[in-house]
């Protein structure tokens, strides 16, 4: 069965550092991959998303993850983090159901906090 | 701006109100999802319809009651829910192939009295 992992449940960092938030999926194909950000009371945006080919996707708001099959990750990273970046983040994998439509396994997510 | 539309953004009921949540997209998406959301914790996933047909129901208790009218609509029934039903309620939609993205919207609070 699919599985996302995101070992990290609160990450706190300094606004200008760098940001790297982790995410281990288990799947047995070609995984479709995706980051979505959560501010509080909102619904799920979508950062960026990884299908095939380039391994390094960049996405909105300056994000980039990079797919690593070798360690079954796509950690997501951004070299410099704003205040505005505090919020929830998700980690997902799609998978088809029986072609009624995809199935999104999240994971259980990670919380940033940022210090001025 | 969300692409998705959900109305009420928040909800109070007592236990034997009926009362509907609403969603809707102009996106041309033909896969339209209901998720429950608890505090600190990922979307799960309740209802997915796909070309207006309901293709998956994640065992969902009777008490809430999806229906899609027309293919940019989505509702969800509410009645007789328990206090535990408390949470963001969010709808989403997609293409609904199995690389295409969801989109959700911001969301219905709904709390149970």
């Amino acid at each position: 069965a699919q599985s996302v992992t995101q070992p990290d449940i609160h990450i706190t960092v300094s606004e200008g550092a760098s940001l790297e938030l982790r995410c281990n999926y288990s799947y047995g194909a070609t995984p479709y991959l995706f980051w979505y950000v959560q501010s509080p009371g909102q619904g799920l945006q979508l950062l960026l998303k990884y299908f095939s080919g380039d391994t390094l996707v960049q996405g909105i708001k300056g994000f980039e993850a990079e797919f690593k099959r070798s360690q079954s990750s796509f950690n997501l990273r951004k070299p410099s983090v704003h205040w505005s970046d505090a919020a929830e983040y998700f980690c997902a994998v799609a998978r088809s159901r029986d072609n009624y439509g995809q199935n999104f396994v999240f994971g259980p997510g990670t919380r940033l906090s940022v210090l001025p | 701006d969300t692409e998705v539309t959900q109305t009420p953004k928040h909800l109070v009921m007592g236990m034997t109100n009926k009362k509907s949540l609403k969603c809707e997209q102009h996106m041309g998406h033909r896969a339209m999802y209901w998720y429950k959301q608890k505090a600190k914790k990922p979307p799960e996933l309740m209802f997915v319809y796909s070309y207006e047909k309901l293709s998956i129901n994640e065992s969902v208790p009777s008490r809430f009651s999806p229906e899609c009218p027309n293919s940019s609509l989505l509702n969800l029934h509410l009645h007789a829910l328990q206090p535990e039903d408390s949470a963001l309620y969010l709808c989403a939609s997609s293409l609904g192939t199995v690389n295409s993205p969801l989109h959700f919207g911001n969301g219905t609070r709904l709390t149970v009295t």
